[in-house]
């Protein structure tokens, strides 16, 4: 069965600062990642697809197949990106059923 | 454009009791997916459903169910109400195809 592991459930880091927010998952095929972001009092939403390998508010992510994972980096943390950060994965191809990982709270401090 | 729209946003029921949480999806957007949060259990998927059609189920037992109206819109329905049932349920529509979920505020269900 599917699934996605992240193993931190907070990290902390200094304003300035990289970021590394881990996300491993196993399937055997070829599956679609995505990490979704929650700030304070907002919604659940997307920050970044890894087809289309762009980079959303500084942050990118690389799907690298060899060891099923797919870390989301930032070179420089803001105040701004404290916020709760989810991998998901999608095998079905519709993007509507996700297997989400427990999620990383991200917490930047002066 | 108007976003997910789910209600309602907070309800308290008691063991036993049945419960139906509506979704209004984005406008234009015929796939209208649900989603349990908990504290232990993260983000797990209950279903989905596209042009009034249960396209992916997740492995809830049978006391979760839902439907979709030629509208969009969704409902989903507990029924005899457990404990273990208190959550976040959570709303997210998409036009039907790989791409964004856009997500509701949740309705927040506390059973008793």
């Amino acid at each position: 069965a599917q699934r996605v592991t992240q193993p931190e459930k907070l990290l902390s880091v200094f304003k300035g600062a990289p970021v590394e927010l881990k996300c491993n998952y196993s399937y055997s095929g070829s599956p679609e990642l995505f990490w979704y972001v929650q700030y304070s009092r907002q919604r659940l939403q997307l920050l970044l697809r890894h087809i289309s390998r762009e980079s959303i508010k500084g942050f990118t992510a690389d799907l690298n197949k060899g060891e099923t994972s797919f870390h989301l980096k930032k070179p420089f943390a803001q105040e701004e990106d404290s916020a709760m950060y989810y991998c998901a994965l999608d095998y079905t191809g519709t993007a509507s059923k996700l297997t989400f990982g427990t999620g990383t709270r991200l917490q930047v401090t002066l | 454009k108007a976003g997910v729209t789910q209600t309602p946003r907070y309800l308290i029921k008691t063991r036993g009791q049945q419960v139906t949480l509506s979704c209004s999806p984005i406008s234009g957007h015929r796939s209208v997916s649900w989603y349990q949060q908990t504290p232990g259990q993260g983000l797990q998927f209950l279903f989905e459903y596209f042009s009034e059609t249960q396209r992916n189920k997740g492995n809830f037992p049978g006391r979760f169910s839902g439907r979709q109206f030629s509208n969009s819109r969704s409902e989903m329905n507990v029924s005899t109400l457990e404990l273990g049932d208190s959550a976040l349920y959570l709303c997210a529509s998409t036009a039907g195809g790989p791409g964004e979920l856009f997500f509701g505020e949740g309705s927040r269900l506390t059973v008793l």
